[in-house]
């Protein structure tokens, strides 16, 4: 079993839906959750970051972790051709080694 | 605030020869720097941990004598890709860690492509 696994999708909605990702993983020792945006030939982008359970709000942008289930989301709220991109969940254990361990990604198209 | 910045963005090489690539924490210091590399449509591969004034660590199954990785200063990693082959050609990207922050979060560079002929 990989640590993360991500559905790479893709996945096409329309302007103004919600979009909806997750990840899933197996190591119970992470305890820090990121979500990085990664448009087409370019850096990573940090867009949330969570330790531990709870939720995280950031604009149109909602970041859920489920410790218990070892189950990540993340909610895109009145998406916009913008937020096309490529998805990747990333998780660390943190204390000392910040070694990401990287989710597939999940791209993203929003169409007009 | 927290960018990298990587250079050359692109380059293109012929086989045989060596390619260096620099990952730059432009305004905060890091101690540690990664270097990853990405297939078209696959997810970041961590290929090693560069550390502050000592050697880097490597992941499994990449060979760190053709991948060099050399942390001269807190704001500098350089990965020198060396004796390049087509297979080598990639998407290869830093992250650096800020560590004035208690968190984990890493920031990454925009990336350099590699196409070796």
């Amino acid at each position: 079993q990989k640590e993360v696994e991500q559905d790479p999708g893709p996945l096409s909605v329309p302007e103004g839906a919600i979009v909806s990702l997750n990840c899933t993983y197996s190591n119970s020792a992470f305890q820090y959750f990121m979500w990085y945006r990664q448009y087409s030939r370019k850096g990573p982008e940090l867009l949330m970051y969570t330790y531990s359970s709870g939720n995280k709000e950031d604009g149109r942008f909602t970041a859920q972790v489920d410790k218990s289930s070892k189950y990540i989301s993340l909610f895109i709220r009145d998406s916009q051709p913008s937020d096309s991109a490529t998805y990747l969940c990333a998780m660390s254990a943190g204390y000392g080694n910040n070694r990401l361990a990287f989710g597939k990604g999940n791209q993203v198209v929003v169409i007009p | 605030g927290a960018v990298v910045s990587q250079h050359p963005s692109r380059v293109i090489c012929k086989s045989g020869t060596s390619v260096k690539i620099e990952c730059r924490s432009l305004d905060f210091q890091a101690t540690t720097m990664f270097w990853y590399r990405q297939f078209p449509k696959k997810s970041l591969m961590l290929m090693a941990t560069s550390n502050e004034g000592s050697k880097a660590t490597y992941e499994q199954g990449v060979e760190k004598d053709k991948f060099l990785i050399n942390h001269a200063s807190l704001t500098l990693s350089t990965l020198t890709v060396t004796s390049a082959h087509p297979e080598d050609s990639s998407f290869y990207i830093c992250s650096a860690r800020d560590m004035d922050k208690s968190n984990y979060e890493q920031y990454f560079g925009p990336g350099t492509r590699l196409t070796v002929t």
